[in-house]
């Protein structure tokens, strides 16, 4: 089954670190580039990150950038988020989201892991 | 911030046909980046409902249809029914931000 799965969420306070991954199966992950997307409660969505999926291209959000950081383990058909210096307002649920062969098309999403930031 | 701007909310009755606006500007939509749509449904993932301005993906029922003229773009739905009660986002490219994709600022639908 083609699908994308988050884990990594979690509370944590003020100024801490936390390492979302999403776990690709059923398709050619290194062929993708991928995406985390966020959602905080009761509000639309935000682009957070972007990574190609090979030649080392990464973009940020201005609201994240310094802060967290896009990975990818194409061994492991694996993407990664690792965010510091988290603040209440990144208190989302994260998406992963794979960039199909329509560019800028988001057209496969993780289930999302929830993140609270707060004291 | 969101730079497509979506109506907060439409409805209509079972049967009836609605339109969700989403306005960009000349770095997005009117630059002739294609728009998206993605369909919501609550406690859920989004999911791809049109790309690249008014395509459907395999399974997308046909009562879905898109259209982008100038700065913007356009989702109806025809033939309404109670499971299209969904969150619903455009999205495109930015070429003037450094956040280079951007989403609209979301409409909910509601059947009556």
């Amino acid at each position: 089954e083609v699908q994308l799965v988050e884990s990594g969420g979690g509370l944590v306070q003020p100024g801490g670190s936390l390492r979302l991954s999403c776990a690709a199966s059923g398709f050619t992950f290194s062929s993708y580039e991928m995406n985390w997307v966020r959602q905080a409660p009761g509000k639309g969505l935000e682009w957070v990150s972007y990574i190609s999926s090979s030649d080392g291209t990464i973009y940020y959000a201005d609201s994240v950038k310094g802060r967290f950081t896009i990975s990818r383990d194409n061994a492991k058909n694996s993407l990664y988020l690792q965010m510091n210096s988290l603040r209440a307002e990144d208190t989302a649920v994260y998406y992963c989201a794979r960039e199909g062969n329509v560019w800028t098309t988001f057209d496969l999403w993780g289930q999302g892991t929830l993140v609270t930031v707060s004291s | 911030q969101s730079v497509l701007t979506q109506p907060p909310s439409v409805s209509g009755a079972p049967g009836q046909r609605v339109t969700i606006s989403c306005t960009g500007s000349s770095s997005n939509i009117g630059a002739g980046y294609d728009v998206h749509w993605y369909q919501q449904l609550p406690g859920t993932a989004p999911k791809l409902l049109i790309y690249g301005n008014s395509n459907r993906p395999s399974g997308v029922s046909d009562r879905f249809s898109g259209s982008k003229s100038g700065t913007s773009a356009s989702l109806a739905i025809t033939g309404l029914q109670a499971e299209d009660e969904a969150d619903y986002y455009c999205q495109s490219y930015d070429s003037s931000l450094s956040a280079p994709y951007v989403f609209g600022t979301g409409t909910k639908v509601t059947v009556l």
